[in-house]
């Protein structure tokens, strides 16, 4: 069974770091493109960029290009997203997902969600 | 960026009704539209990819058509369970944007 199983929620400060990860199980990691999407609170789905766990190859959309940071550690079939400096306006849920290999490519899997929330 | 506008943004509708939601892309996409639903607290689920395939293990009353730049969801008879949001995705070029959502609910 596909799984996809991201850490806990957190509460942060403006201006610390975090970073938060999705540890896929039940498929060939490498094989397959794993997307973050932002919600924030109320409102709609934003995709924020991929990565290839293969290579790292990466993706970012512009809206979030030098803001965050993914990455992978292909021993433990986890990718990670990460901030440098949070902001009150990071407070949201963060889901990963996974790619699909079919035509479209579609999301197939998607994380439970992280509910990262940033204020003083 | 691709723009993709859903509408309505909102829409009341009855058990057993048919439903339609419109998602038009800014510029062609072919048939690269997916479209997802999403209940509150949960992660989205795919229903529809490659604008009119049906992913495995969603009911038939869903049902995608459209290519280009428009692209259309249908509910053929409306579930108690089918009252959500629903959310349109080009995969056609990076960055993969989403619609605004629709929000189904119940009359």
């Amino acid at each position: 069974e596909v799984q996809l199983v991201q850490s806990g929620a957190e509460v942060k400060k403006p201006g610390e770091s975090l970073k938060i990860s999705c540890e896929g199980s039940g498929y060939t990691f490498t094989s397959y493109w794993i997307g973050w999407v932002r919600q924030m609170p109320g409102k709609g789905l934003e995709w924020m960029g991929i990565i290839y766990p293969g290579d790292s190859d990466t993706r970012y959309s512009p809206s979030f290009q030098g803001q965050v940071t993914f990455s992978v550690d292909k021993s433990i079939s986890t990718a990670y997203l990460q901030w440098s400096s949070l902001k009150a306006s990071d407070t949201a849920m963060y889901y990963c997902a996974r790619q699909s290999l079919r035509s479209g490519p579609p999301i197939d899997y998607w994380g439970q969600g992280t509910l990262v929330t940033v204020s003083s | 960026d691709i723009q993709m506008t859903q509408s309505p943004s909102s829409l009341s509708a009855s058990v057993g009704d048919r439903v339609t939601i419109t998602c038009r892309a800014s510029q062609s996409i072919s048939r690269y539209l997916n479209w997802y639903q999403q209940k509150p607290g949960k992660a989205p689920k795919l229903l529809i990819y490659a604008a009119s395939s049906l992913e495995s293990g969603v009911p038939s009353r869903f049902s995608g058509s459209g290519s280009g730049t428009d692209f259309t969801l249908t509910i053929s008879s409306l579930q108690p369970e089918d009252f959500a949001t629903y959310y349109c995705q080009q995969s056609y070029v990076t960055p993969r944007t989403f619609g605004q959502g629709t929000k189904v609910e119940i009359k």
